[in-house]
């Protein structure tokens, strides 16, 4: 089983949707989610961090973590053809180095 | 943009060369972290260096070397190339400060192998 699962679509949705994107985990000592962005040929860029269960909110961004059934997801509303690219979950392993441990990614496509 | 650069960009090599891949820092990061990326998955860790020693590794095979500089740049060395390595090449960059650190990703270095 994987450390980290997320499915990788592709998933496709029409401008101004309300997109969900969810990821789990098996590794209950985890306390670090993070979300990242990557469009095509380009390197992971941090969208969001959160580190309690709960939600966090940035502009049209929402992170939500429910640490008791290792789950984690992003919201985005009022989506836009620019949120076009692939979004990767990412857990914090602090056991020895700090490394990050990634889902597979999901490839979001925003039509307009 | 994140302030962490790789070169090259690209490279193409055949089974069995060697290659070496840079990465710069952030300015006042001391701890670099390597990524490989293969088409359609997430970024798996490979190793980290703090302050210019190996700080953990990932399961990679020791073909797989690297190198911290006191001015906190990397380079990333493969060895005895197989197609299997061919994959975006991820460096990242981050300081940390004694309990969570945020990792701040470079562009990449794409190496094909033939």
């Amino acid at each position: 089983q994987k450390e980290v699962e997320q499915d990788p679509g592709p998933l496709s949705v029409p401008e101004g949707a309300i997109v969900s994107l969810n990821c789990t985990y098996s590794n209950s000592a985890f306390q670090y989610f993070m979300w990242y962005r990557q469009y095509s040929r380009k390197g992971p860029e941090l969208l969001m961090y959160t580190y309690s269960s709960g939600n966090k909110e940035d502009g049209r961004f929402t992170a939500q973590v429910d640490k008791s059934s290792k789950y984690i997801s992003l919201f985005i509303r009022d989506s836009q053809p620019s949120d076009s690219a692939t979004y990767l979950c990412a857990i914090l392993s602090i056991q020895g180095a700090q490394k990050l441990v990634f889902g597979q990614g999901t490839r979001l496509t925003i039509n307009p | 943009e994140t302030g962490v650069t790789q070169s090259p960009t690209h490279l193409i090599k055949t089974r069995g060369q060697q290659v070496t891949l840079r990465c710069s820092s952030q300015s006042g990061h001391n701890t670099v972290s390597w990524y490989q990326q293969a088409l359609g998955q997430g970024p798996q860790f490979i190793f980290q260096y703090y302050r210019e020693e190996e700080n953990g590794r990932g399961n990679f095979p020791p073909r797989f070397s690297g190198l911290q500089f006191p001015n906190y740049s990397s380079e990333l060395n493969v060895n005895a190339l197989e197609l299997d390595d061919s994959a975006l090449y991820l460096c990242a960059s981050s300081f940390p400060r004694g309990g969570s650190e945020t990792q701040y990703f470079g562009p990449g270095t794409r190496l094909l192998v033939l």
